[in-house]
């Protein structure tokens, strides 16, 4: 069985751009959540993905967006980059035969905005 | 609002020392609370969790109770290997489906 894998790995970007984040959930996981997580700070919850609808946010600002896919694969875009948003973003599955809390975390990826 | 509030570190511990990390939370309602440890370079792996009151959750060693009553999930371990030198975050999960993490405990054990 294949567990919560995200790509890239690393990714450095400028102020302004645009970053798209990619993540594949485990396999049957219908639900994906995304995460922030600055350095030396615990995770914090940007949003979560059900079959395609965004099912739950956290408090982040609109340029934080996402989508599902029907194999619900997601992805995490934020536009206008600003430096604090540099940190890893975590992205987390869970099944729908199992307990909502039952996430899955994937290893991350690492943006640095300079 | 929700919150959870857990030991500074960093922990130094020599090999087989007894661990104690502290943490405490404030919910609305009753939430499922829950212990993840993260080593170097990888995601976040649920270490034990209880989600009702007086539930102690417990694996490889660990263990922590739900203390509704002192709104604490402190974990625990006997005797720590170098193995256990982790960042290990305390954390809540709510009605809304959503998780609240702590700021994380760095634990170094050596040998």
């Amino acid at each position: 069985e294949t567990g919560v894998t995200q790509s890239p790995t690393h990714l450095i970007k400028t102020r302004g751009q645009q970053v798209t984040l990619r993540c594949s959930s485990q396999s049957g996981h219908n639900t994906v959540s995304w995460y922030q997580q600055a350095l030396g700070q615990g995770p914090q919850f940007i949003f979560q993905y059900y079959r395609e609808e965004e099912n739950g946010r956290g408090n982040f600002p609109p340029r934080f967006s996402g989508l599902q896919f029907p194999n619900y694969s997601s992805e995490l875009n934020v536009n206008a980059l600003e430096l604090d948003d540099s940190a890893l973003y975590l992205c987390a599955s869970s099944s729908p035969t199992g307990p909502t809390y039952e996430q899955y975390f994937g290893p991350g990826t690492r943006l640095t905005v300079t | 609002g929700n919150s959870v509030t857990q030991m500074e570190g960093p922990v130094t511990l020599s090999e087989e020392a007894f661990l104690t990390i502290n943490c405490t939370y404030t919910a609305t309602g009753y939430p499922s609370l829950f212990w993840y440890v993260q080593y170097p370079g990888e995601g976040l792996q649920l270490l034990l969790k209880a989600t009702k009151a007086d539930d102690k959750g417990s694996n490889k060693g660990f263990e922590a109770t739900y203390r509704k009553e002192t709104t604490s999930f402190h974990l625990e371990k006997g005797s720590v290997q170098v193995s256990d030198s982790a960042v290990y975050f305390c954390a809540l999960f709510d009605t809304g489906n959503q998780f609240y993490f702590g700021t994380g405990t760095s634990l170094t054990v050596i040998p």
